[in-house]
């Protein structure tokens, strides 16, 4: 099975920082990577889909990036809005699998 | 708008079955171009996907808890039901049900709100 591991497991940022996150396959996965944001007690949401197509609606200072087995979320300008946990997920043979999250959180 | 609602009790006893309902509404059950999934969250574990399935019935589950889980789809209800036997408390959670959009990586699009089911005698 595919493993994915995310790095940092939290980081602290100021506003308007450049903030990036990483997430490693354990196997080549092509472009078959997700993000998602997920908010204190909320539902996660999907922002970014084939590894770097931004979801209606999610902001542009979102960016997905990587292929292969190495992929980033970038928030170029980082808002207080921005502050939760960010999850990626594949799917090898329609079964689903997440990193582990990154919380992101304002200094 | 599509929504998803989750139901179905918040606790359940350890060895018992738990089982919970998704009614959607806003969009067809019955779409090709969409699966329908239950995903659990722990503070220990994260994220775990439980299962998938699609409009003609058939069913993806995680390999982990496959021999305890069974997902139906009702599409005249526009319903998807999740049951899972056997529980202990590692399966306390928050258990969401979502849409699966069946291209593009197979990312969840919709969720439901989420609903905590404890494991207790």
């Amino acid at each position: 099975d595919i493993q994915l591991t995310q790095s940092p497991s939290s980081l602290s940022a100021s506003v308007g920082d450049r903030v990036t996150i990483t997430c490693q396959a354990s196997q080549h996965i092509s472009n078959d990577i997700i993000w998602y944001q997920q908010k204190p007690g909320k539902a996660p949401k999907l922002l970014i889909y084939d590894a770097s197509t931004l979801e209606t609606g999610v902001p542009s200072r979102f960016s997905g990036g990587g292929s292969g087995t190495d992929f980033t979320l970038t928030i170029s300008s980082l808002q207080p809005e921005d502050i939760a946990t960010y999850f990626c997920q594949q799917y090898e043979d329609l079964r689903l699998t997440f990193g582990g999250g990154t919380k992101v959180e304002v200094k | 708008q599509l929504q998803l609602h989750e139901s179905g009790p918040g606790l359940v006893k350890p060895s018992e079955t738990l089982s919970l309902t998704c009614s959607v509404s806003g969009g067809s059950t019955s779409s090709t171009s969409y699966y329908w999934g239950w995903i659990r969250q722990t503070p220990g574990k994260g994220l775990e996907w439980i299962g998938t399935i699609y409009y003609s019935g058939n069913t993806y589950y995680n390999p982990s808890l496959k021999s305890r889980v069974t997902i139906s789809l009702d599409t005249s209800k526009s319903q998807f039901s999740l049951r899972l036997s056997s529980v202990t408390a590692a399966d306390t959670a928050v258990y969401y049900c979502a849409r699966i959009i069946g291209y593009s990586g197979y990312g969840a699009d919709h969720w439901g709100q989420g609903t905590l089911v404890a494991v207790s005698s």
